[in-house]
């Protein structure tokens, strides 16, 4: 069955370091990559996603690229904020099946001033 | 436009007692999802609604775990008797027809004593 590995955290920068989360991904097809963000007490809130292949989804100064080859969508941001601070879960979505998504476990990332 | 409502946020029963928790989807939105989201993990799912239809229940445990979807629009899960293993986060979510696009509310969260 499909499934998502998060590298582990949590994660630890200070404010403006650049930041890297880790995603890799096992599926039967060509899915639809995800980022979600849990901020403290909240749901779950769609960061950015990408559909195909090399294709770029950014939001907010995150980015992360679709590599079919590596079977990965690294999460990336240049400067991180204290107030990026929360909880971030990369998925899939198998396009035959979009209803149905598949959530790694998340990584917590901690900024500090 | 008014997101995806949850409730109660927080609900504390003792073994054996039944719990229900409410959602209330994104106005339009005919596909529902409940998850299931334990500590250090990522969300899993428990039934996915097309409208009034279950299409996928697969995960969910019948013997102690119901769930209702009745007129499309809110639902309502339900666990009777819980068990200390349910304490949990249960979150609701809502996509227009099945999109891959989710939308989260802010869960509920269990605690069985």
């Amino acid at each position: 069955g499909d499934s998502v590995t998060q590298m582990e955290g949590p994660v630890t920068l200070s404010e403006e370091a650049f930041l890297t989360i880790n995603c890799t991904y096992t599926a039967t097809g060509y899915p639809s990559l995800f980022w979600y963000v849990q901020y403290p007490g909240e749901g779950l809130q769609l960061l950015l996603k990408a559909t195909k292949a090399d294709d770029k989804g950014s939001n907010k100064g995150f980015e992360a690229t679709y590599r079919k080859e590596t079977t990965s969508f690294h999460l990336e941001k240049g400067s991180v904020q204290v107030s990026d601070s929360a909880v971030y879960f990369c998925a899939l979505s198998e396009k035959t099946n979009a209803g149905k998504s598949t959530f790694g476990d998340g990584t917590t990332l901690t900024v500090k001033p | 436009e008014a997101g995806v409502v949850q409730s109660p946020r927080y609900k504390i029963i003792e073994k054996k007692q039944p719990v229900a928790f409410w959602c209330n989807p994104i106005s339009g939105h005919n596909t529902l999802y409940w998850y299931l989201q334990n500590l250090g993990q990522g969300p899993e799912l428990l039934i996915r609604y097309e409208n009034e239809e279950a299409v996928d229940d697969s995960q969910l445990p019948k013997d102690r775990f119901s769930a209702e979807r009745l007129k499309g629009v809110d639902s309502t899960l339900k666990i009777q008797p819980a068990e200390l293993g349910d304490s949990a986060v249960y979150l609701c979510a809502s996509s227009l027809n099945g999109a891959d696009t989710q939308y989260f509310g802010p869960g509920t969260r269990l605690t069985v004593l």
